[in-house]
């Protein structure tokens, strides 16, 4: 029972422009979001997270877009640099499960052409 | 100065041995974790532990036992391992065990275990 999803395994965005990496999850019990980033032989970093109570939070370049109705959350890069090229894993997590736990989605790479 | 670091690297061994992957964490955190990282690049949390005691146990084979010396420390051994334990295993840690909130999870770079 996958309850976040990654639907794109990839994306290719030129250097400069916007990327757009999409999350949806099916667990209404879910109340924080999290984007995690990972190059190649590393363990995943955390880049930005959400709070259910928000719809947008945003440091630097990276904004995460929350839309609860639609059970969807969105992370955006602007603009877009080579060394943002990496696999991009959405997480969430429910506070009221008792001990939290992370639950990944599957990935996207994100290759960013000079 | 690595902040989690995990030995080996890689592991390859055959099927029925028994192996040991170790977690080692220099960042004062009070919390570890085991996930596992499958062929279809689901990173699925196994084990938690918070002040050495066991706190998170997914549905994982007896096979796989964690072992918390310190708070420091986070092992993983496996007993008989089989082919479908091909995977990649990473070890995070973090303040407390509020995943949804402040207790932001460092991983290790992984251990990729290959059962021949």
């Amino acid at each position: 029972d996958q309850q976040v999803k990654q639907n794109s395994p990839s994306l290719s965005v030129q250097e400069g422009r916007i990327s757009i990496l999409n999350c949806d999850y099916t667990n209404s019990m879910f109340d924080y979001f999290l984007w995690y980033k990972k190059y190649p032989a590393e363990g995943p970093t955390f880049l930005i997270s959400i709070s259910s109570i928000k719809d947008k939070n945003e440091d630097g370049r990276f904004t995460v877009f929350l839309n609860k109705s639609a059970k969807h959350l969105s992370l955006h890069i602007v603009p877009s640099q080579p060394g943002d090229s990496a696999v991009y894993f959405c997480a969430a997590s429910g506070s009221n499960f008792g001990n939290e736990k992370l639950t990944f989605g599957t990935g996207t790479r994100l290759t960013i052409i000079p | 100065d690595t902040a989690v670091s995990q030995t080996p690297k890689y592991l390859v061994t055959q099927m029925g041995n028994d192996k040991s992957i170790k977690c080692e964490q220099n960042l004062g955190h009070d919390t570890m974790y085991w996930y596992k990282q499958d062929s279809k690049k689901f990173l699925k949390i196994m084990f938690s532990y918070n002040n050495k005691e066991l706190i998170i146990n997914e549905t994982v084979p007896n096979r796989f036992s964690p072992k918390s010396p310190d708070k420091a420390h986070l092992n993983l051994h496996i007993n008989s391992l089989e082919l479908g334990d091909s995977a990649v295993y990473f070890c995070a840690s973090s303040q407390g065990t509020r995943a949804g909130g402040t207790d932001t999870q460092y991983f290790g770079p992984g251990t990729r275990l290959t059962v021949l």
